[in-house]
């Protein structure tokens, strides 16, 4: 069975640093892009980059290139979502998902929430 | 890249066929058959309802359906019942991204 776990919700102050994680397993974790979706409080999805974790590439969505890293540990099946200085405007939920390239997600997180507030 | 274009609202009374449609460009969703449906019930991860246009994935029910007809895709769901309310958002393959729709609310009256 094809699971993404993410790590759990987290409570930050602005300026703060903050790397979540997703964890992949059933599947070849390797072989297929995982991505990264926003949903703010109330509002849709919004897609923010992809990796790859058999040899890294990442690509980002314009709107969030340089405001967040992506990155990925292919010996733990892991993908990650970083920041380096937190704004209040970063609130929000975040969903891991798999993916076959820019096609589709198919298998999502359960999300992880990140709230930031001073 | 704009998001695609989706109602912000419909409705149907159980037992009904409701169609939501899903707005694009000829980069997007007119461009490749990789237009993808989305379920969001309050407080759960999307679900994953139809890929490349028209298929369901394993576990779906058959009232769910996509098609798509130039820059345009579109969702149905017939014989509605109470469990299909829920946020529903629509995906495209673009050539440098994936692009979500603004999501539709689906009230089952």
């Amino acid at each position: 069975e094809v699971q993404l776990v993410q790590s759990g919700a987290e409570v930050k102050k602005p300026g703060e640093s903050l790397k979540i994680s997703c964890k992949g397993s059933g599947y070849s974790f390797t072989s297929y892009w995982i991505g990264w979706v926003r949903q703010m409080p109330g509002k849709g999805l919004e897609w923010m980059g992809i990796i790859y974790p058999g040899d890294s590439d990442t690509r980002y969505s314009p709107s969030f290139q340089g405001q967040v890293t992506i990155s990925a540990d292919k010996s733990i099946s892991t993908a990650y979502l970083q920041w380096s200085s937190l704004k209040a405007s970063d609130t929000a939920m975040y969903y891991c998902a798999r993916q076959l390239g820019y096609s589709y997600p198919d298998y999502w997180g359960q999300g992880t929430l990140v709230t930031v507030s001073s | 890249q704009s998001a695609l274009t989706q109602p912000a609202s419909v409705s149907g009374s159980p037992g009904q066929s409701i169609t939501i449609s899903c707005t694009g460009t000829s980069s997007d969703v007119g461009g490749y058959n990789y237009v993808s449906w989305y379920q969001q019930h309050p407080g759960k991860a999307p679900k994953l309802m139809i890929y490349e246009v028209s298929n369901r994935p394993s576990g779906v029910s058959n009232r769910f359906s996509g098609s798509k007809s130039g820059n345009t895709a579109s969702l149905t769901i017939s014989g509605l019942q109470a469990e299909d309310e829920a946020d529903y958002y629509c995906s495209s393959y673009t050539s440098s991204s994936t692009l979500f729709g603004g999501g539709t609310k689906l009230t089952v009256l």
